[in-house]
């Protein structure tokens, strides 16, 4: 299993502004992934990071909206840029650290843009 | 494209009923089926994991079956309490990246 720590829990912000988000993991991990949930919906995945590269993307998300860092096996940042209303989610971070796949994740980070 | 469905959408049962959520996919190349759970404006906690090799999977009062070959999963929860009200999500694995989750059952059980 895996502890994962996320920061902030929630925020409110202003559009056009920017915010990152912390996760830390309790144990070294290759990959690390990002997802977003917006309201009523369930899981998209952002970005898939790994340590020392760039992250992957999925279709429909770009690395000047959502700039990702990852500079040690135990932690990453998701920042979401020039924020607006629909940008208003929860942001989860999640990792896969065992040989079973089996996925683990942080408590989200719950976003509203005002 | 591997599309992932739960039925029923919203489920309310009284307490002390067992009761079976539903999960289909489309793709049955799968590496592995996991069932979360998800309490309002939090994460995702693992409930259970069930690889592609395997039939079913207990933890407590949950079960999990797979069945690969017609595409379907069903998380059998025993005697509910109301500590159980929550949205259970089934998620696809087929490599290391490609996860897809469905859009949840929200359980609500009435004491």
């Amino acid at each position: 299993s895996a502890v994962i720590s996320q920061k902030p829990s929630r925020d409110i912000c202003q559009r056009g502004t920017s915010l990152t988000i912390q996760c830390q993991v309790d144990s070294q991990v290759t990959m690390m992934f990002w997802y977003r949930q917006q309201p009523g919906q369930s899981l998209t995945l952002i970005a898939t990071a790994n340590q020392g590269s760039e992250a992957t993307y999925e279709s429909g998300f770009v690395i000047d909206k959502f700039p990702i860092s990852r500079p040690n096996l135990t932690f990453s940042t998701l920042t979401v840029s020039n924020m607006s209303p629909e940008d208003s989610s929860i942001y989860l971070c999640s990792v896969a650290p065992g040989g079973t796949g089996e996925l683990f994740f942080g408590e989200g980070s719950r976003l509203t843009v005002l | 494209k591997q599309e992932v469905t739960q039925i029923p959408a919203a489920l309310s049962v009284p307490e002390g009923e067992n009761l079976v959520l539903n999960c289909s996919f489309t793709d049955s190349a799968i590496y592995n089926l996991q069932w979360f759970r998800q309490d309002p404006g939090k994460g995702l906690t693992s409930l259970l994991l069930i690889q592609s090799s395997q039939r079913e999977q207990t933890s407590g009062r949950l079960n999990a079956s797979l069945d690969k070959s017609s595409g379907r999963s069903t998380l059998y929860i025993a005697a509910s309490q109301p500590g159980d009200s929550a949205t259970y999500l089934c998620a696809v694995r087929r490599n290391n990246n490609d996860m897809r989750f469905g859009a949840g059952t929200r359980l609500t059980v009435k004491p």
